[in-house]
């Protein structure tokens, strides 16, 4: 089966500018989530998507990060403005079933983001 | 709040030597474990994870990790790694009825040849 696919796979970018990071799950996948990884850290949830709605956003800086996954499948994330602090690689994930902590996460490739 | 600590940030060994990276956590109640490897250039992927049952767990390419809850430690282990482990490793938790992970900043392993 096809993985998570994500785009793009870098992105450079000048402070106070905006950025849109997209993601397309697993086919059938209930779960969706966004990631944001500093180097020399681990992952840590920004928003966690259950179909077209959110679970979970109390990580996502909502001041100047949005999120949507509309139908229910795909998603993007963005930034608006970017601060130099928010370079990092943005992960999505997904998982097959909602509500099962135990479910496993497929993540994508990732999008490096430095904002100069 | 929950936390996941990874001790260990670097580790370099020899082919065939053994593995052991520790991860503890704070959070007391039930929880569910995982351990993610990211191989160089590749994406971050499931190693092993435990939820219930026995508490020493098999995961992938001969990897183990023993749940031990007295000691809220969910170390992994392998007895003799090769040049392809090398990757960065990473234990994640969640509990309490919470889906959300946290993810240990996770270990650099190298292995030489």
């Amino acid at each position: 089966e096809a993985g998570v696919a994500q785009s793009p796979r870098y992105k450079i970018i000048e402070k106070r500018q905006s950025v849109a990071f997209w993601c397309n799950p697993i086919s059938g996948h209930a779960t969706l989530y966004w990631y944001q990884q500093i180097l020399g850290q681990g992952p840590k949830l920004l928003i966690q998507f259950q179909n077209n709605g959110v679970v979970d956003d109390s990580q996502l800086p909502k001041d100047r990060f949005s999120a949507e996954r509309l139908k229910g499948v795909d998603s993007t994330l963005k930034i608006q403005p970017a601060k130099l602090e928010d370079s990092a690689v943005y992960l999505c994930a997904s998982s097959p079933r909602g509500g099962q902590a135990y479910n496993e996460q497929f993540f994508g490739p990732g999008t490096r983001l430095t904002v100069l | 709040a929950q936390s996941v600590s990874q001790h260990n940030h670097h580790v370099i060994l020899s082919e065939a030597a053994s593995l052991e990276l520790g991860c503890n956590y704070s959070y007391g109640g039930t929880v569910n474990l995982f351990w993610y490897v990211q191989y160089p250039g590749q994406h971050l992927q499931l190693l092993l994870k435990y939820f219930s049952g026995d508490p020493l767990v098999k995961g992938i390419k001969g990897f183990e990790a023993e749940f031990i809850k007295s000691k809220f430690s969910f170390n992994l282990r392998k007895p003799s790694v090769q040049w392809s482990d090398t990757a960065e490793y990473f234990c994640a938790v969640n509990g309490g009825g919470s889906y959300i992970p946290t993810f240990g900043r996770g270990t650099s392993l190298i292995v030489h040849p």
